[in-house]
């Protein structure tokens, strides 16, 4: 059974750091990657989504990576701004037919200023 | 557009009574969901759907109902509500019909916070 795991469960940086968020899966056999926003009270905003054939996307300064082959896949967030703090969420989508998103619990980011 | 659209915001129900969540989407996608987000557990998938006359169960599908008439909208039952019930349920669509749209995004409502007493 494929497991998203998300490690660390929260995270705290001053602003203008470099970060990176940790997203491992068990099983390889995955149609792709997405990531996700999520605000306090707020639903699911797509960031960026990796093909399985794909190494990385890149969307202004965010950067996700992708290896399929270790089961990892990273969210490279550059000079970070307190609008950044939100909770970040990954899933993979495995590539048996008729199976839905396989989420990770999430890194809580908070971005002080 | 107005993409994913979910109501009510807020709903407190007493154990033993029923409702429906609505969603609607106006992007012309072929597939929608429910998931339900509590702490601790993450999100995970009620019902899905991948076109119109046409649903299937998720992980956690036992105490709710879907049914799928057109392709906008996807309605949710909870037909005898249950403290268990409790939660943030997101309803969420994209793009199914063909081999390409494998690769679309998942796009989400904002919420619904149901609260069973």
């Amino acid at each position: 059974k494929q497991e998203v795991t998300q490690i660390p469960a929260a995270l705290s940086v001053p602003e203008g750091e470099n970060l990176v968020l940790n997203c491992s899966f068990t099983d390889s056999a995955i149609y792709n990657l997405q990531w996700f926003r999520q605000d306090p009270g707020k639903g699911l905003t797509s960031l960026l989504l990796i093909q399985s054939s794909q190494r990385e996307q890149t969307s202004g300064r965010l950067n996700a990576s992708l290896d399929k082959s270790s089961g990892r896949s990273t969210l490279y967030i550059a000079a970070s701004q307190p609008g950044d703090s939100a909770t970040y969420l990954c899933a993979v989508r495995p590539s048996q037919a008729g199976t839905a998103l396989i989420f990770g619990k999430g890194t809580t980011l908070s971005v002080s200023s | 557009n107005a993409g994913v659209t979910q109501t009510p915001k807020f709903q407190v129900l007493k154990t033993g009574q029923s409702m429906t969540l609505q969603c609607a989407q106006d992007m012309n996608h072929e597939y929608m969901s429910w998931y339900r987000q509590d702490p601790g557990m993450g999100l995970r998938l009620i019902h899905y759907s991948v076109g119109a006359g046409i649903t299937d169960q998720g992980e956690v599908p036992n105490g709710y109902n879907v049914s799928r008439s057109t392709t906008e909208d996807f309605p949710l039952r909870l037909l005898s509500a249950a403290p268990s019930q409790t939660s943030v349920y997101f309803c969420a669509s994209r793009r199914q019909k063909t081999k390409t749209s494998y690769n679309s995004p998942l796009h989400f409502g904002n919420g619904t916070r149901l609260t069973v007493t």
